[in-house]
């Protein structure tokens, strides 16, 4: 089956710095890749998503980039403000399995004043 | 729109002891999932509903598990009997057919402490 190995754990950044998460996924027929936000205590919560069909998709300060190649992709949030501060978890499904995402082990977001 | 909706937020419970959880799905989402969001760790998911059929319970426990959605609605997902290592925050959420298929939506999940 899918696994997905998400890097690094933690990561801690200055307050306008730019962030970096990556995501390796197994499986060559996954073709939906969406990132949630999870704040502490929180629920999810969808921020982007990439099909296999688009190289990169971006929504402001987020964009998401996915080499299907490789089967990697990755998170780049620029201008990072506090209130990114959060886990960030990737995921990976395919249509053929009717939506079934496999989340990655999380990534801790700290973004200093 | 409403949010899916999950009760109870918070069970302490004994080990071996029974418990069942609440969904609401957002209205006129055909697809709901269970995840089970161990402290530190993505969310895994226990099963997935189509209407009220089951589409996916490969990871569901069903020795102690079960879930079900009647009316292709609400869901329950109960645990009997509980073991040490359900502790975790069990996450609902669902999804349309027609548009975004993979678009999920997820609850404020409820967490369970087995002592």
């Amino acid at each position: 089956g899918e696994n997905v190995e998400q890097h690094p754990s933690t990561l801690s950044v200055q307050e306008g710095d730019s962030a970096v998460i990556k995501c390796t996924y197994s499986d060559s027929a996954s073709n939906y890749f969406p990132w949630y936000k999870q704040e502490l205590g929180k629920r999810p919560q969808l921020i982007i998503d990439i099909r296999s069909n688009v190289g990169e998709k971006k929504d402001q300060r987020i964009a998401v980039t996915l080499n299907k190649t490789a089967k990697h992709f990755s998170l780049h949030i620029t201008e990072t403000q506090p209130e990114d501060s959060a886990v960030y978890f990737c995921a990976a499904s395919n249509d053929n399995q009717g939506g079934k995402l496999i989340f990655g082990q999380g990534t801790e977001l700290s973004v200093k004043p | 729109e409403a949010g899916v909706a999950q009760s109870p937020r918070y069970k302490i419970i004994e080990k071996r002891q029974s418990v069942a959880f609440w969904c609401n799905p957002i209205s006129g989402h055909a697809t709901l999932y269970w995840y089970q969001q161990i402290l530190g760790q993505g969310p895994k998911l226990l099963i997935q509903f189509q209407n009220n059929g089951v589409v996916d319970d490969s990871q569901l426990p069903k020795d102690r598990f079960s879930a079900e959605r009647l009316k292709g609605v609400d869901s329950t997902l109960k645990i009997q009997p509980a073991k040490l290592e359900d502790s975790a925050v069990y996450l609902c959420a669902s999804s349309l057919v027609e548009e975004r298929l993979y678009e999920q939506y997820f609850g404020p999940g409820t967490r369970l402490t087995v002592t």
